[in-house]
């Protein structure tokens, strides 16, 4: 069972912003440590695309934005292109372990 | 540019040993920025943190699996692997390996490998 909740699924039309969140607790997010997201293409391996709450890897399009605030935490993509619908997962630090998300599927309509 | 490629195994019988080997290359396994690590995904299922190894030796592991799990490193050959033990058909699993990146407190996964999936039957 995750300790990092976020929403099974979002949905949007091409060029809207959607934005996926991605709750802790004050053991994990609350607790200072950084929130990380990865974008999963079902039958690949997760790909790194935020990092440290609101940083992109080279290569990753500035439509990915990341935010943090108190508990919680924040996947913002702008102008959604349909090469955006897959899964997505944050994670963070608990207790001794690295935790992620539930998991998101993005669906652009 | 680093890579990693895990390999094992696909299948595993269940109280046998799992056992997965992943070999780094574009890198050394010894710079002293990074840990090396495993992560699972249950079929349809989200991502599970396994382990993590330092080249130096020092792991850290999930709580969950520490009982039946060893994650050793091998610098000569540039591959870390992992063993778990007594496994059932809750083993089931993608396995990935990973470079974990940064520094406290924030530690991220930056390089993966393609997984390999490994199942569990007689």
């Amino acid at each position: 069972q995750s300790v990092l909740t976020q929403p099974p699924s979002v949905s949007g039309a091409p060029g809207q912003r959607v934005t996926i969140s991605c709750t802790g607790s004050s053991s994990n997010i609350g607790a200072g440590y950084d929130v990380h997201w990865y974008q999963q293409v079902p039958g690949t391996a997760p790909k790194l695309l935020i990092y440290a709450n609101r940083n992109r890897p080279s290569g990753v399009p500035d439509r990915f934005s990341g935010s943090k605030s108190g508990t919680s935490a924040s996947l913002a993509i702008t102008g959604l292109q349909a090469e955006d619908e897959t899964d997505y997962y944050c994670q963070s630090y608990d207790s001794s372990l690295e935790v992620f998300g539930t998991g998101t599927k993005v669906t652009v309509l | 540019q680093v890579q990693l490629q895990e390999s094992g195994p696909g299948l595993v019988k269940p109280s046998q040993t799992l056992s997965l080997t992943c070999t780094v290359s574009g890198g050394s396994i010894s710079s002293g920025y990074y840990y090396w690590s495993w992560i699972r995904q249950h079929p349809g299922k989200g991502l599970e943190w396994i382990g993590n190894i330092h080249y130096s030796g020092t792991s850290f592991y999930n709580p969950s699996l520490k009982s039946r799990l060893t994650i050793s490193v091998d610098t000569s050959k540039n591959q870390f692997s992992l063993k778990l033990s007594s496994v059932t058909a809750a083993d089931t699993a993608v396995y990935y390996c990973a470079r974990k990146s940064g520094s406290y407190p924030s530690y991220y996964f930056d390089y993966w490998g393609q997984g390999t999936l490994v199942t569990v039957s007689s």
